[in-house]
């Protein structure tokens, strides 16, 4: 069975940039995941999709991140405009159900110089 | 406010010197407590849940058990390849999402 997907994998950009990330979860699942992980911290969670419909966005600053998940498959993640303390590894996850065990993506590392 | 606690932050085992992780949580209920294992560079992979208090489970060198307070990852005998941050995080009631801990960076020197 194939795993989440992210990409990419890496990504450097400037301060005030913009930058998306993309999910694929694994088939099936309807619940979706986006964590923010810092060096040295545990993930933090970012938003968090029911098929289409957003269950917790209660910690993404959306000043300036968004998320959206179209047809209750695939997601992205952007920022806009980036901040230095935005450099972390974004993990994405999905569940079958809200209370399942989430299976993790292995990340996209960025770094806002 | 869920709180995760995780101890040592950093542990240097020789190999096949047993010890324990700790992950101490404070939550309103509690409907599950994870661990994942994370290897540098790569997302957390799922290894354990535990529900309720007195349970236990095993997988190969590795045993998680939980009390109401806290967890423990029991490592017996580890090999190098063990050498990984465990993550810990606890799911409460009504709730979704993960409360993950800072984890703990383990290293088993061959």
């Amino acid at each position: 069975e194939a795993g989440v997907a992210q990409s990419p994998r890496y990504k450097i950009i400037e301060k005030r940039q913009s930058v998306a990330f993309w999910c694929n979860p694994i088939s099936g699942h309807a619940t979706l995941y986006w964590y923010q992980q810092i060096l040295g911290q545990g993930p933090k969670l970012l938003i968090q999709f029911q098929n289409n419909g957003v269950v917790d966005d209660s910690q993404l600053p959306k000043d300036r991140f968004s998320a959206e998940r179209l047809k209750g498959v695939d997601s992205t993640l952007k920022i806009q405009p980036a901040k230095l303390e935005d450099s972390a590894v974004y993990l994405c996850a999905s569940s079958f159900g809200g209370r399942e065990t989430q299976y993790f993506g292995p990340g996209t590392r960025l770094l806002v110089l | 406010e869920d709180q995760v606690t995780q101890s040592p932050e950093a542990l240097r085992l020789q190999e096949g010197e047993s010890s324990s992780l700790n992950c101490s949580y404070t939550v309103s209920g509690l409907r599950g407590l994870f661990w994942y294992r994370q290897d540098p560079g790569k997302g957390p992979e799922f290894l354990f849940t535990l529900y309720s208090a007195g349970e236990e489970k095993e997988k190969e060198r590795l045993k998680a058990t939980l009390t109401k307070k806290e967890s423990f990852l029991h490592i017996t005998a580890p090999k190098p390849e063990d050498s990984a941050t465990y993550l810990c995080a606890v799911q409460a009631p009504g709730a979704q999402k993960l409360v993950f801990g800072q984890g703990t960076r383990l290293t088993i020197n061959p």
